[in-house]
């Protein structure tokens, strides 16, 4: 059974620092992995999507890492800032059928990220 | 482009009454549909999913059912509400298949009194 872990839960930094979000699953075998934002009471917004075969993914200030093969995945914000305060959550997709390409995703906790002024 | 929403954005209810939870997606056809629910210091659970009108499948046993009577419009209900209901529900939609992200929208906050 896959399991998505993140860690921190909650993390609080000055305004311009570089800062760096872990995720970690237990099934090597994912189809894909997608970073989110969530703002407080709000929906998901998606930030990116690493592919099994690829090895990172880059928008902005944010990139992304994917190593399959230890089961990690980070997120990297560069020079945060104080919008950047949200919880940020990690997904892997888990395929319905072997050898098919539609699944659904597997979400860890978030970690809480504020960004202090 | 694409918009999803959902109604009502709050909603409290008495144990015991019914639910029903709208979604529609706009600017799309045939999208793969989702109902997930984020409890209170665990992460989003995946409820339902849908990859086509009328064809609905369950991850978790519960008292909830889901419906997608067209093809943009998934429903989510329950004919008696438990305590243990309570949450913010999301909805998500996907193109089909491959490595297509999963777009949430703006959920819905479910109190049991």
């Amino acid at each position: 059974k896959q399991e998505v872990t993140q860690i921190p839960a909650a993390l609080s930094v000055p305004e311009g620092e570089n800062l760096v979000l872990n995720c970690s699953f237990t099934d090597s075998a994912i189809y894909n992995l997608q970073w989110f934002r969530q703002d407080p009471g709000k929906g998901l917004t998606s930030l990116l999507l690493i592919q099994s075969s690829q090895r990172e993914q880059t928008s902005g200030r944010l990139n992304a890492s994917l190593d399959k093969s230890s089961g990690r995945s980070t997120l990297y914000i560069a020079a945060s800032q104080p919008g950047d305060s949200a919880t940020y959550l990690c997904a892997v997709k888990r395929l319905w059928n072997y050898g098919g390409s539609q699944g659904n995703l597997i979400f860890g906790k978030g970690t809480k990220l504020s960004v202090k002024p | 482009s694409q918009t999803i929403h959902q109604w009502p954005a709050t909603l409290v209810q008495p144990v015991g009454s019914p639910l029903s939870l709208e979604c529609t997606v706009e600017g799309t056809s045939n999208p793969n549909l989702y109902w997930y629910r984020q409890a209170a210091g665990r992460g989003l659970q995946l409820l339902f999913y849908s990859v086509g009108i009328g064809q609905i499948s369950s991850e978790v046993p519960q008292n909830l059912s889901a419906s997608r009577p067209q093809d943009r419009q998934f429903i989510l209900s329950s004919k008696k509400l438990l305590l243990s209901d309570s949450g913010f529900y999301l909805c998500a939609w996907s193109w089909a298949g491959g490595n297509q992200p999963q777009h949430f929208g703006d959920g819905t906050r479910l109190s049991i009194l």
